[in-house]
């Protein structure tokens, strides 16, 4: 089966700069996931998508960061304006159902330089 | 809420050499346990994971991890190291609603 894609991989823009991120998630898969993974750390989440409804986005900076998923399939992320601090790897990862032991499929990811 | 820790940031090992690698959770119910691996510039590929069947998971490329729930543990071992192990490995916990919580990472190197 086809991975989970993303693009870009790589991106450098100055800091107050806007990006958008995309992912199209592996066929069939209804959860939708989007980490930043800082150098060092391990993902944090940003977002979990239920089809194109939100199920978590708690830790997702909202006055800066947002994302959609419109009609459950690819989502995009966006940060406007960016910090130096947002400079990290976006990972998007999907899961079949939002079940506690469906695992996590990985995009390769963005990396995301702010300078 | 759950967490995970993983034990030592960075490991190295002799090709051929047993690997070990730390995980220790917390969690007040039966946790979903799973250990991804992470090459350069690339996503987290999972390597074996835990749901409470048998206590013993075998993963691929030689990896497996023992559930100790009287210790709270789920380290990952491979009896022989190989060149192309080196990478980042992951622990991660899940809990209900599908949350996935990754420990801090392990860096394994190993040394020809």
């Amino acid at each position: 089966e086809a991975g989970v894609a993303q693009s870009p991989r790589y991106k450098i823009i100055e800091k107050r700069q806007s990006v958008a991120f995309w992912c199209n998630p592996i066929s069939g898969h209804a959860t939708l996931y989007w980490y930043q993974q800082i150098l060092g750390q391990g993902p944090k989440l940003l977002i979990q998508f239920q089809n194109n409804g939100v199920v978590d986005d708690s830790q997702l900076p909202k006055d800066r960061f947002s994302a959609e998923r419109l009609k459950g399939v690819d989502s995009t992320l966006k940060i406007q304006p960016a910090k130096l601090e947002d400079s990290a790897v976006y990972l998007c990862a999907s899961s079949l159902e939002a079940g506690v032991n469906s695992p996590l499929h990985f995009g390769n990811g963005t990396r995301l330089t702010v300078t | 809420a759950q967490s995970v820790t993983q034990l030592g940031s960075h490991v190295s090992v002799s090709e051929g050499a047993l690997v070990l690698l730390r995980c220790n959770y917390s969690s007040s119910v039966p946790p979903y346990l799973f250990w991804y691996v992470q090459y350069p510039n690339q996503g987290l590929q999972l390597l074996l994971k835990y749901t409470s069947a048998a206590t013993l998971v075998k993963g691929i490329n030689g990896f497996e991890a023992e559930f100790k729930k009287s210790e709270t543990s789920f380290h990952l071992t491979k009896p022989s190291a190989h060149m192309s192990d080196a990478a980042e490995y992951f622990c991660a916990v899940s809990e209900p609603g599908n949350q996935f919580y990754f420990g801090t990472g392990t860096s394994l190197t190993v040394i020809p």
